[in-house]
């Protein structure tokens, strides 16, 4: 069964900087790579990076680039997304997704989600 | 903007078809495939469809997905009312640098 579990809520302040794990469970942690994805309120899907647990390379859409940092722990099979100097317009629930990144780039199945507000 | 674009809402009595329109370019839907997610109300998006026309297993038959040139659609055949969700076409995008690229997302109203 697969099953990917994120950690919970978090409250940040404008300009500080936030990390979410993602626990994977039920398959092969290196066949697979781990995208994330975000959802501001009342929005749609934002496609925020993918990282291969194959070679350690990441991928970032680049409006994010350099904000963002995608990381792995192996040895725990957990994926971490760090996102830094937060603004408002960063509030919204960051999922996990394990990713076929053969060529389909499909995400399947998704984290519970992580609602990230970010407030002064 | 969303880069994919798809109509916004969407409505139908049970029983009836529905299809959902994504509209890309020559860098997304036009040279990789099409994903569709499902997002029932407050809940987490599911996949739907992969590889423009492939459905997961557990996924009922009544959804098929269809890609041409760079338009891809969702049919909904015999709509029923736990079909009401949002519906999210995605593609890898080959332009700077590349990434991953969603539609607006469709509201899909059982009425």
């Amino acid at each position: 069964h697969v099953q990917l579990v994120q950690s919970g809520a978090e409250m940040a302040k404008p300009g500080a900087s936030v990390k979410v794990s993602c626990k994977t469970s039920g398959y092969n942690f290196i066949t697979y790579g781990i995208s994330w994805v975000r959802q501001a309120p009342g929005h749609g899907l934002e496609w925020m990076g993918w990282f291969s647990t194959y070679n350690l390379r990441a991928k970032y859409p680049h409006r994010l680039q350099d904000r963002v940092t995608l990381t792995i722990d192996a040895s725990t099979t957990t994926g971490y997304m760090e996102l830094r100097n937060l603004t408002s317009g960063d509030t919204a629930v960051y999922y996990c997704a394990r990713t076929d990144s053969s060529g389909s780039w499909w995400f399947d199945p998704w984290g519970q989600g992580t609602l990230v507000t970010v407030s002064s | 903007q969303s880069v994919l674009t798809q109509p916004p809402s969407m409505s139908a009595t049970p029983g009836q078809r529905v299809t959902i329109s994504c509209s890309g370019s020559y860098s997304n839907i036009g040279s990789n495939t099409v994903t569709w997610y499902q997002q029932v109300p407050g809940t987490t998006p599911k996949l739907l469809i992969y590889t423009n026309n492939q459905r997961p297993s557990g996924v009922p038959d009544r959804f098929s997905g269809s890609k041409f040139g760079t338009s891809a659609s969702l049919a909904i055949t015999g709509l029923q009312s736990e079909d009401e969700a949002d519906y999210y076409c995605a593609a890898y995008d080959d332009s700077l640098n590349g990434a991953v690229v969603f539609g607006g997302g469709t509201k899909v109203t059982v009425l």
